[in-house]
């Protein structure tokens, strides 16, 4: 069965810092991935998705990049975190077969101060 | 105007009633219906796929009208555990593309 790992957990960052988040699949090859974010009081939003090694697609301008740099990993960055890149970040992947039935990881939480 | 709308609730049920959740989306375009569950401070949780007329499992039922671009999910007995957030999602296109969120309806059921 698939898996998704997420770290860190928890993360509190001064504005201004880099970001690297990391998101790694089991269970699956050349999987979908995606990166969504749950702000305070918000919806998720998609923010990045990839369909193979190499291929990014940004759904909203921001301060973030993403990367998939082998098969299994997808990696959120920033060279400059903002206080409004505060929230919950979760990595998901489609089920095979499935039409788009997606699931998640279990998130990293940041704090921007 | 918004893609998916819900009401936010909360919705605070006593155990063992009937609750129902209704959801609008804005493209008709739109392939694939979902319910997820959101417990607080966690990862959203697949509940149910509505992909034609309804579907059943247990004690949720969730239906699909595709002329009026309505989606409801139906909680039959409702137990304590089922005090969640629930996330109404919309897929619009049928391959890689990522899902459109509702902010959630937050239900409370109540001993």
């Amino acid at each position: 069965s698939q898996t998704i790992h997420q770290w860190p957990a928890t993360l509190v960052q001064p504005v201004g810092s880099p970001l690297s988040l990391e998101c790694t699949v089991e269970g699956t090859s050349n999987p979908n991935l995606y990166w969504y974010r749950q702000a305070a009081g918000r919806g998720l939003q998609l923010l990045f998705y990839s369909v193979g090694i190499g291929q990014i697609s940004s759904e909203v301008p921001q301060n973030l990049s993403a990367s998939r740099p082998q098969d299994r990993q997808f990696i959120l960055s920033s060279k400059k975190l903002l206080l409004s890149d505060s929230g919950f970040y979760l990595c998901a992947t489609a089920r095979s077969g499935s039409h788009n039935e997606q699931f998640f990881g279990p998130g990293t939480r940041l704090t921007v101060l | 105007r918004k893609e998916v709308e819900q009401d936010p609730g909360p919705f605070n049920v006593p155990e063992g009633a009937t609750v129902a959740f209704n959801c609008t989306y804005s493209n008709s375009a739109s392939q694939s219906f979902f319910w997820y569950r959101q417990d607080c401070r966690k990862e959203p949780k697949l509940l149910m796929s509505v992909y034609s007329s309804g579907n059943e499992d247990g004690r949720f039922t969730a239906q699909l009208n595709r002329a009026s671009q309505y989606i409801s999910l139906l909680i039959r007995d409702s137990k304590l555990s089922d005090s969640a957030t629930y996330l109404c999602v919309v897929s619009p296109g049928g391959g890689a593309d990522g899902l459109t969120f509702g902010k959630g309806t937050h239900l409370i059921i109540q001993p």
